[in-house]
């Protein structure tokens, strides 16, 4: 079993649909990042946490460190959203997760 | 501000040729650096981390070396690459590990 399972492997949208993409893990980490990554494969941070919630525009991010899982949602869907959405965790390392390949349709 | 710098942005090598891929960060100073390899389908995988001028650590046996000649220049090679070193490589950068990661844009090697 991988130390960190994203689920849906693919998910597709249509424009103005909330989001929600799940990240599971199994070892204990000190901070949990979502990440997100275009088609011509460069990787942007999108959070950093380690407790409760951030928000930042239309994405949020929600942590639960008992229940060793955390989400990212994105409200309003929209096309350049499209994106694969990876989770990694850091215990003493980081492991990435495979990644949510999102596309989301006009 | 801080910005990383990878290059190129795709190459394509014969079976035993050399590579070299090359990594820089500008402005910041001591930054942790990392190498890692995305394979088609699959999570990105740590190949090499460094915390300072020389100190290099390798997480996965392999054909590649990194080396790290100056404070904010991360260097991916191999002397003879093979079919499997394909992939999609990624250099970034962090304060400390477990910090906020800033990553390059990526070499997309195929060996042929």
């Amino acid at each position: 079993k991988n130390e960190v399972e994203q689920s849906p492997q693919n998910l597709t949208a249509q424009e103005g649909e909330f989001i929600t993409i799940n990240c599971s893990y199994s070892v204990g980490i000190s901070a949990l990042h979502w990440l997100q990554q275009h088609p011509g494969g460069g990787i942007v941070s999108l959070f950093m946490l380690s407790s409760g919630k951030k928000k930042h525009g239309r994405l949020i991010a929600t942590i639960n460190i008992q229940e060793k899982h955390s989400s990212l949602h994105i409200t309003a869907s929209h096309p350049r959203d499209s994106a694969v959405y990876i989770c990694a965790v850091y215990g003493n390392k980081l492991v990435f997760g495979a990644g949510t390949i999102l596309r989301v349709k006009s | 501000s801080q910005t990383i710098h990878q290059w190129p942005a795709t190459l394509v090598q014969p079976v035993g040729s050399p590579l070299s891929l090359e990594c820089t960060v500008e402005g910041t100073s001591n930054p942790n650096l990392y190498w890692y390899r995305q394979a088609a389908g699959r999570g990105l995988q740590l190949l090499f981390y460094s915390v300072g001028i020389g100190q290099i650590s390798s997480e996965v046996p392999q054909n590649l070396s990194a080396s790290r000649p100056q404070d904010r220049q991360f260097i991916l090679s191999s002397k003879k690459l093979l079919l499997s070193d394909s992939g999609f490589y990624l250099c970034a950068w962090s304060v400390r590990q477990g910090m906020s990661y800033t990553f390059g844009s990526g070499t997309r090697l195929t060996v042929v």
